[in-house]
């Protein structure tokens, strides 16, 4: 089965930095790539997402990146903000999986005044 | 309702009682996931339905979990004779269709402690 990793587990920033946070995955079946967002004690929420027919889509300060020889996809945070902090998570799926999800460990940003 | 719902959202069980917990999914999606988050990991896959067909259980970690839709809405995951290790949050998910690509809700989550 599809295995994804995810890099670093924690990361700290000052405000108005870049941030970036890399993942691989394992099955060059795989087509979609959704990033989510997860506050502490809340439900992940989808930030972004990537398919395997696109190699970079952007939104305001939010863009990720996917290298389907390399099978691996990145998180770009520009201009990070205090509401940035949070728990990231990459995720893949394939078609004919009925979507579901496999998802990286996880990246703590921290994002500091 | 406008999103995924959960309850109960927090539940104590001692180690060997049964425990259900449910999910109401966003009206008219079609999919609906069980995921288990343990603490400080990603969420990990248990089942799927669709509509009312659990198409895929493979992530189930042993015949104590049991899921279920009767209906294709409302779900609910059984947990038989719970054990400390099968402590985590909970989450439930919902999308449009199973197509590849479809954005998935999901709920707040029940956190499980087994005590």
């Amino acid at each position: 089965g599809e295995n994804v990793e995810q890099h670093p587990s924690t990361l700290s920033v000052q405000e108005g930095d870049s941030a970036v946070i890399k993942c691989t995955y394992s099955d060059s079946a795989s087509n979609y790539f959704p990033w989510y967002k997860q506050e502490l004690g809340k439900r992940p929420q989808l930030i972004i997402d990537i398919r395997s027919n696109v190699g970079e889509k952007k939104d305001q300060r939010i863009a990720v990146t996917l290298n389907k020889t390399a099978k691996h996809f990145s998180l770009h945070i520009t201009e990070t903000q205090p509401e940035d902090s949070a728990v990231y998570f990459c995720a893949a799926s394939q078609q004919g999986g009925g979507n579901k999800l496999t998802f990286g460990t996880g990246t703590q940003l921290k994002v500091e005044l | 309702g406008a999103g995924v719902s959960q309850s109960p959202r927090y539940k104590v069980a001692k180690r060997g009682q049964d425990v259900a917990l449910r999910c109401d999914p966003i009206s008219g999606h079609v999919s609906l996931f069980w995921y288990q988050q343990a603490l400080g990991q990603g969420p990990e896959f248990l089942t799927y339905f669709q509509n009312e067909a659990q198409l895929d259980k493979s992530g189930l970690p042993s015949d104590r979990f049991f899921a279920e839709r009767p209906e294709g809405s409302v779900s609910t995951l059984k947990i038989q004779r719970t054990q400390q290790e099968d402590s985590a949050v909970y989450l439930c998910a919902s999308s449009l269709s199973g197509s590849s690509g479809t954005e998935a809700f999901f709920g707040q989550g029940t956190r499980l402690t087994v005590v």
